[in-house]
């Protein structure tokens, strides 16, 4: 069946330095991968979306690329803001149905 | 962007009483969600809706939960009878068409069953 792994629970860093937030899957399809953001009380937004041609999407200065080989779609940034500091969910789409599935989602916490 | 709305934002009510959630998705889209997320907790898929059928649910969606969306108004959740696990908060969502473009989330109907 579809799953999505996000191993990293809580991620805190310091302004200024890289992002990295992890995200494998698996999937019977080729599927589709997301990226979705949520701030504190608000509603979980998409950040960036798998490309077919495998392009790699870019949005708000983080980018991510799908990795096929490794099951992958990590989520990096090279310079953290204090306004990133969000919960950060990984979705995958199978065209074999019609459901989105969400990791269990990682906590940034960018600190001055 | 393209608004889902939510109402309520808040409801409190005692365990047993019957409780809708109302959403207003995005206007030309025909998908829709309601996911469940408790406190401090990942994002859950309850159920998503097409041209007026279930199509899939979850084992998160009880018996006592049912959604409709009655010609083109609101796509609801109804808790009958709710119960103390049912707290969270409900997010619904829409999609134009099948899970290759994005969902558009609400901003939750947080629910408290006292």
């Amino acid at each position: 069946g579809d799953s999505v792994t996000q191993t990293e629970g809580l991620v805190t860093l310091t302004e200024g330095l890289p992002v990295m937030l992890n995200c494998t899957y698996q999937s019977t399809y080729s599927p589709f991968l997301f990226w979705y953001v949520q701030h504190l009380n608000e509603a979980p937004k998409l950040l960036l979306k798998s490309f077919t041609d495998n392009k790699r999407p870019e949005h708000q200065g983080f980018h991510a690329t799908l990795h096929k080989s490794s099951s992958s779609f990590h989520l990096q940034k090279s310079s953290a803001q204090l306004s990133d500091s969000a919960l950060y969910y990984c979705a995958l789409s199978d065209p074999g149905n019609n459901r989105i599935f969400f990791g269990d989602g990682t906590q940034l916490v960018v600190k001055p | 962007g393209p608004k889902v709305l939510q109402i309520p934002s808040h409801q409190i009510i005692d365990m047993g009483q019957m409780v809708t959630l109302n959403c207003d998705p995005v206007s030309n889209h025909l998908y829709f969600y309601w996911y469940k997320q408790i406190l401090g907790q990942q994002m859950e898929f309850l159920v998503n809706f097409y041209n007026g059928k279930v199509m899939e649910k979850s084992k998160l969606f009880k018996d006592q939960f049912s959604v409709e969306r009655p010609d083109g108004s609101y796509f609801t959740l109804k808790i009958q009878p709710t119960a103390l696990e049912d707290s969270a908060v409900y997010f619904c969502a829409s999609s134009w068409g099948r899970i290759t473009g994005q969902l558009y989330f609400g901003e939750g109907s947080k629910l408290t069953v006292l």
